[in-house]
C-alpha cells in the first residue's frame, strides 16, 4: 500500500451522521483521489485533486465533500446528503497528473450505515 | 463513451498452469493502459502499465500484459500461476477526455482463483 495511509479501517455511521475518513500520503505526490468500490462495479471516481488548495468533483460527488489544505492530506467527508453510503473508500495519489503515471492506492476504509 | 471491459468474472487456473485475465478498452486516442491487483480488504496494487512501445509489457511478480491495439486488448498473463496469484484484478485505462487530470476507468475487476 507504499508511503498511503487511510483511517480508520472500518467505520460505522448511524442515519443522519456526516463522518470523514482520514488519507495521508508520504509520497510528495502532488495529485489525490478518492474512489468508492461496491462490489461488482469497479471503481468510481469521487473526488479528485491536482494541487494543493483546488479540488474538483468526480463522476459520483454528490453527498461527498473534500478538502485539500495540505499536500500530504485529502479528506474525505461523507454527508447525511449521501443516501447509500455503505462501501469500501479507497485514496490514492500519483506524482502528477501526465497521464503515464500510475495511481498508488492506500488499504482502504470500509463504511458501514447502520 | 470510454469505458473498460473485463468479460470474465471469474477466472479459475490450476496451480503451475499459465493464466490469461482479459481486458478490452475503448478510448478515442492512444491509450495508456493499466493493471492492479487487489487482496481481500486491501487497496490496490500497481502491476504494469502501457504507455508506448513494445507491445509485450512485463509487471511485478511475473506477471505480463500484451497490448494489442488492432483488437483493443490488453491481457494480462503469467507462465505459470501459483495460489498466491488469487484475488481481484482490475484493467484500466486512462481517459482521453478528462481535461487535462489523470482520471482513469476502471473495468469491473475479475476474480482469478488458482488451485492447488
Amino acid at each position: 500500500d507504499g508511503g498511503i495511509t487511510q483511517s480508520p479501517k472500518y467505520l460505522f455511521r448511524k442515519e443522519g451522521q456526516n463522518v470523514t475518513l482520514s488519507c495521508e500520503q508520504n509520497l510528495n505526490h502532488d495529485a489525490m483521489y478518492w474512489y468508492r468500490q461496491d462490489p461488482g462495479q469497479g471503481l468510481r471516481l469521487i473526488y479528485y485533486s491536482q494541487i494543493v488548495n483546488d479540488f474538483q468533483k468526480g463522476d459520483i460527488a454528490e453527498g461527498y465533500s473534500v478538502s485539500r489544505e495540505k499536500k500530504e492530506s485529502f479528506p474525505l467527508t461523507v454527508t447525511s446528503a449521501q443516501k447509500n453510503p455503505t462501501a469500501f473508500y479507497l485514496c490514492a495519489s500519483s506524482m502528477g497528473v501526465a497521464e503515464f503515471n500510475e495511481q498508488f492506492f492506500g488499504p482502504g476504509t470500509r463504511l458501514t450505515v447502520l | 463513451a470510454q469505458s473498460v471491459a473485463q468479460p470474465e468474472d471469474q477466472v479459475n487456473v490450476a496451480e503451475g498452469n499459465p493464466l490469461t485475465v482479459k481486458c478490452t478498452y475503448s478510448v478515442s486516442g492512444n491509450p495508456y493502459l493499466f493493471w492492479y491487483v487487489q487482496y481481500p480488504n486491501r487497496g490496490l496494487q500497481f502491476l504494469l502499465k502501457y504507455i508506448t512501445g513494445d507491445n509485450l509489457v512485463k509487471g511485478s511478480y511475473g506477471f505480463e500484459a500484451e497490448f494489442n491495439k488492432s483488437q483493443t486488448s490488453f491481457h494480462l498473463k503469467k507462465p505459470s500461476a501459483l495460489v498466491s496469484d488469487s484475488a481481484l484484478y482490475f484493467c484500466a485505462v486512462r481517459s482521453t477526455v478528462s481535461g487535462g487530470y489523470n482520471k482513469l476507468i476502471f473495468g469491473a475487476g475479475t476474480r482469478l482463483a488458482v488451485h492447488p
